[in-house]
Parts: structure tokens; C-alpha cells; sequence
């Protein structure tokens, strides 16, 4: 058990619609981070915020969009959902706000869009 | 820019054999490097990583790396595998400065026969 927790586990959703996804880091850590893993795609860093603000973009759509709120907990937004949004996410947390630094990572949410 | 490659999304070996999982890194600048493990229903977890220490790595579960800079490589090894050691592995990297992002290669999936 890494101590980064995610909820749903599963999520099933159709094509169009909005769904948020929670993430709450590792008692003490300030930075979380977001990937998408897909069979074709590998896994990709979407977004990094760092206490409350954003500190490094990847390869997000802009259809999604994240924040970190006070507790440190952060949610990522994925609106107008396509069929290829299908995925793993994955969230992952920091005691640092360097992209580098270790990161530990919760067990997913599994996205499926229909 | 930098990026991962792994060689064989799919390695099988027996039990009690060796281990060596590959992977060769392109990278404009000194790296950090990263082995993680990927259990089936869960998140990441980090098995080891080369910052510009010793460049042979010690980690989780008996595991170990070299870091080969004329090589561009970062194969990961286990003297003798466990059936509990199957599972997805990623190999990835990081320039040693600024503040980009992890870049994942596309996994290693490692099989382990009785």
C-alpha cells in the first residue's frame, strides 16, 4: 500500500458526458501528479500541481483539467468524453515539487467510456 | 528530448533463472533513471533508481541495475526469478536538471514458469 488512495476504482460512462476523478496523496507530500495509461499509448504524465498550483503540463487534452485543493487532495476533469479516453489513470504524489523526485502511486481508476 | 526504449514487451523465464529485463534511454543530458513494477490490479511501484551515484543500483526484492553510460543503457537483472515476481516493468527517465517530466517506456511484461 503505497498511501496514495483513488476513488472510483471503476468508472463506466458514456460518450459526451463529464466525470471527475479523485486523488488523495500520501500524508505529507505536497506534489500529485496524473498519468493516463492506455494500451497504445503507454503511460503518459498528463499534470502536476504542487501545493495548489500547477507546476508541470504534459500531454493533456484540453477537455481535461485538474486543481489541487487546500487539503492537498486534487481531482482530475475529463469533459466530452470519447471512446478513446478509455483508460488507466493514475495518480502519484511527492514530498517535493521537483518531477523527479520518487513518487508514489495509487492503484488507478479504470475508465471505460461506451 | 528524451525517451525509453524497452526491448521485448514480453520476457519469460523459469523459476530460479535469471532475470534481465532492457532498456536503453536517449538523453541530451545526464539522466535519472527509474525502474518501476506494475502488480496486476495496481499502481506503480518504485523499485530503484540511478541518480549519478554508483552505477549499479540496488533495490527492492533482489533486484539491481546498471547504468552504462557508453551503452545508453539501464537494463534491469535478478540472479534468480520468483513466481512472484511476474508482473509489468517500466523503465524511465529523467534529464538530472530542471523540471521535466517522467517519459515511461512501453513495459516489459515478465513472465515467470514453474
Amino acid at each position: 500500500d503505497s498511501g496514495v488512495t483513488q476513488t472510483p476504482k471503476h468508472l463506466i460512462t458514456a460518450t459526451g458526458q463529464r466525470v471527475t476523478l479523485r486523488c488523495s496523496p500520501r500524508s505529507g507530500d505536497l506534489s500529485v501528479y496524473w498519468y493516463q495509461q492506455s494500451l497504445d499509448q503507454g503511460l503518459q504524465f498528463l499534470i502536476q500541481y504542487y501545493n495548489g498550483e500547477e507546476r508541470a503540463k504534459g500531454n493533456i487534452l484540453e477537455r481535461f483539467s485538474a486543481q489541487q485543493f487546500p487539503d492537498l487532495h486534487s481531482e482530475l476533469n475529463l469533459s466530452s468524453l470519447e471512446l478513446g479516453d478509455s483508460a488507466l489513470y493514475f495518480c502519484a504524489s511527492s514530498v517535493g515539487a521537483s518531477v523527479g523526485g520518487t513518487q508514489y502511486f495509487g492503484p488507478g481508476t479504470r475508465l471505460t467510456v461506451l | 528530448a528524451q525517451s525509453v526504449t524497452q526491448l521485448g514487451s514480453h520476457v519469460s523465464v523459469s523459476e530460479g533463472a535469471l532475470v534481465l529485463l532492457r532498456c536503453n534511454y536517449s538523453s541530451s543530458v545526464p539522466p535519472y533513471l527509474f525502474w518501476y513494477v506494475q502488480y496486476p490490479n495496481q499502481g506503480l511501484q518504485l523499485l530503484l533508481k540511478y541518480t549519478s551515484a554508483a552505477t549499479l543500483v540496488k533495490g527492492i526484492n533482489g533486484f539491481e541495475a546498471e547504468f552504462k553510460k557508453s551503452e545508453t543503457s539501464f537494463h534491469l537483472t535478478k540472479p534468480s526469478a520468483h513466481m512472484s515476481d511476474a508482473a509489468e516493468y517500466f523503465c524511465a527517465v529523467r534529464p538530472a536538471g530542471g523540471n521535466t517530466p517522467l517519459v515511461f517506456g512501453k513495459g516489459t511484461r515478465l513472465s515467470v514458469i514453474a
